[in-house]
Parts: structure tokens; C-alpha cells; sequence
């Protein structure tokens, strides 16, 4: 069995402040590891994705997030946001073996002003 | 390239009614994948096909079912509507059925039961 857990369900920052993005998981097995975006009434977008190499994986607006086998995370983070950040933001893990990708909650990023 | 698409993208239909939802996956993807969305579930997984045949298949009853045509287009029904069915329902396509394939999110279909 596998599961994820964003330990924030929103997160209120600033503009060009920095933000982190919590993701835990447990699984028996070893994982693959997703972050997704979510603007309003849109579907799912692909953020970034761990499958092997490099703990440390970038997407190409800024975001990186770092594997961490120990304390089981896939934290998501920015140096410095922008309004168009401003969006729900989900972590999932797919297993070895396992075809499905379970989701985190979600965590609601809230760029201010 | 054009990306998932879904329809239709909103419909609201009444209690015991039955609804088929539409997904055609990336030109070229094999593996279709299901996915319900709600505020009190968040994202739960439904089923996954591939070459037509149905490889996984979540925690839901009976009334959801699905299918997969030779084109790779791939369909969900669900029989018997419930209030709680209420939802965004979510389609995603693989270029294959293993477990590193990244998965392509259409729109989605907002499903409303009144």
C-alpha cells in the first residue's frame, strides 16, 4: 500500500517570497514521485517527476523538489513566487509495480501582493 | 500535438440517471486512466485500460465501469447516479502501460447530480 500526505492544505505567501511545499509518502515498495498543478477549472499538469538519478529535479518555471529516501519527502520548492503561481498543487507517488498514482490532498498556494 | 480531451466538460444530470463520459487520449498513447475528483476524497483512482483491456481497477462499486476502443478513446459510464457522484471526473493517457510513463491530464468533466 502506498499514501501521500501534504502536510498544508493552503499556504498564503507574498510575492517574490520564497515558499516550500510539504510532501511525505510511505510505500513498501520503491516509488516514482509527481508534482502537479491545478489552475481553476483546469485538469492536472505535470510539474516535475523523480523517477531515478539526481535527487534534485527542476521544472522549467522555477520549481525544484528534492528526494529524500531517508525521511521519505518530495518537498516542492521556489526561491520566489509569482502571482501566476497562484494555483493547487498536488504531490503523488506511483510504485514500482504499480500502475496508479496515488495523490496527496493537495496544497492551495495563495500569492499576494 | 494535440493534448487529452474530454467531453463533454460540464453536464448535470438527475439522481438514478446514467451518464457516459468521453476521453481521447494523445495521439499515439496506449494507456487510458481514470480519475474522480471531489473536495472530501480529493483524487481517487477509477480504472486504467490499455489495448482495450481494463489493467487496474480502483476502489469503486460496480455502477462505474468503463472501456476502451481500438482507437485507444476510452469511455466511462456510471450507472445509477447518486448525489455523491458529484464530481470532476479526470482522464489521463500514457504512451505506455509501465509504471515510469508520465500521464497526460485532460480538463476533465464536471459532473453535477442534482
Amino acid at each position: 500500500a502506498q499514501s501521500v500526505t501534504q502536510l498544508d492544505s493552503q499556504v498564503p505567501v507574498f510575492e517574490e517570497a520564497p515558499v516550500e511545499l510539504r510532501c511525505n509518502y510511505s510505500s513498501s515498495v520503491s516509488v516514482y514521485l509527481f508534482w502537479y498543478v491545478q489552475y481553476p477549472n483546469q485538469g492536472l499538469q505535470l510539474l516535475l517527476k523523480y523517477l531515478s538519478g539526481s535527487t534534485l529535479v527542476e521544472s522549467i518555471n522555477g520549481f525544484e523538489a528534492e528526494f529524500n529516501k531517508s525521511q521519505t519527502s518530495f518537498h516542492l520548492r521556489k526561491p520566489s513566487v509569482h502571482i501566476s503561481d497562484t494555483a493547487e498543487y498536488f504531490c503523488a507517488v506511483k510504485g514500482t509495480g504499480r500502475r496508479a498514482l496515488t495523490f496527496g490532498s493537495g496544497t492551495r498556494l495563495q500569492v499576494q501582493p | 500535438k494535440a493534448g487529452v480531451t474530454q467531453t463533454p466538460r460540464y453536464l448535470i444530470k438527475t439522481r438514478g440517471q446514467q451518464v457516459t463520459l468521453s476521453c481521447s487520449p494523445i495521439s499515439g498513447h496506449r494507456s487510458v486512466s481514470w480519475y474522480q475528483q471531489t473536495p472530501g476524497q480529493g483524487l481517487q483512482f477509477l480504472f486504467e485500460y490499455f489495448s482495450e483491456t481494463q489493467r487496474n481497477k480502483g476502489n469503486f462499486p460496480g455502477r462505474f465501469s468503463g472501456r476502451q476502443f481500438s482507437n485507444s478513446r476510452s469511455e466511462m459510464n456510471v450507472s445509477t447516479l447518486e448525489l455523491g457522484d458529484s464530481a470532476l471526473y479526470l482522464c489521463a493517457s500514457s504512451l505506455a502501460a509501465g509504471e515510469e510513463t508520465e500521464a497526460f491530464f485532460g480538463q476533465g468533466t464536471r459532473l453535477t447530480v442534482v
